[in-house]
């Protein structure tokens, strides 16, 4: 069956560079029409789009935080990675790791990683 | 961006009762519409995709349906485990957009 799991630094101070893993199994990321996507949840924004990396290599951005985000992948270890520079305080919040299926919903999601920025 | 609106933020309702939430987009989407239920604590599961499909292993009272633009949860027979918080997503247009929520209590 599928599943994800998020893992991070848990906190970090403000300016840094936020690392993320997604470990998954039940799927690869080297199947035509899957993705991993990542998605935030913080209490000023809720629920929030940020990016999905195909199994193409090809990659969406949410256009709020572009710039300040990276993804990629490991096909052959069955994982997917998020980065995202300069964090502040508003990036405090749930980060999830989801399977993005062929019709570009996200079906299963991981148990999300906290992250708190603070100084 | 593609808004999502959702209604009612909060909604208190009996067991067995019908609920209903609606998500209304701020343009055309197609059946690009899935919903998802979100526990305290939990990651949010997903309930219906393509706006009217169940999603595997997700009970028969649970119905997605769509009228132009307005997307509709429909819970029958209200059960205790059905608290928690709903939202929409489309996945028509990229970045992707949530409903912002709808919290369901039990009166």
């Amino acid at each position: 069956q599928v599943s994800l799991k998020e893992s991070g630094p848990g906190i970090l101070q403000p300016f840094q560079t936020l690392s993320l893993t997604c470990s998954f199994s039940g799927f690869s990321l080297g199947t035509s029409n899957m993705g991993v996507g990542w998605i935030r949840q913080t209490s000023g924004k809720g629920l929030e789009y940020l990016a999905t990396i195909w199994w193409d290599d090809d990659k969406y951005f949410n256009p709020s935080l572009n710039s300040r985000l990276t993804v990629s992948k490991d096909t052959s270890n069955n994982q997917a990675f998020l980065k995202i520079t300069s964090v502040d305080t508003a990036d405090t919040g749930t980060y999830y790791c989801t399977r993005a299926n062929w019709d570009w919903y996200f079906d299963f999601w991981g148990p999300g990683t906290m992250v708190t920025v603070s100084s | 961006d593609i808004q999502m609106t959702q209604s009612p933020a909060s909604l208190s309702a009996s067991l067995e009762e019908i609920v209903t939430i609606t998500c209304q987009a701020s343009q055309d989407i197609g059946n690009y519409l899935s919903w998802y239920q979100q526990k305290p604590g939990k990651s949010p599961q997903l309930l219906i995709h393509s706006a009217t499909s169940l999603a595997d292993g997700v009970p028969s009272r649970f119905s997605g349906s769509r009228s132009g633009t307005q997307y509709s949860l429909k819970i029958n027979r209200l059960q205790v485990e059905d608290t928690g918080i709903y939202y929409c997503l489309q996945h028509y247009s990229a970045p992707w957009t949530f409903g912002g929520g709808t919290k369901l209590e039990l009166k």
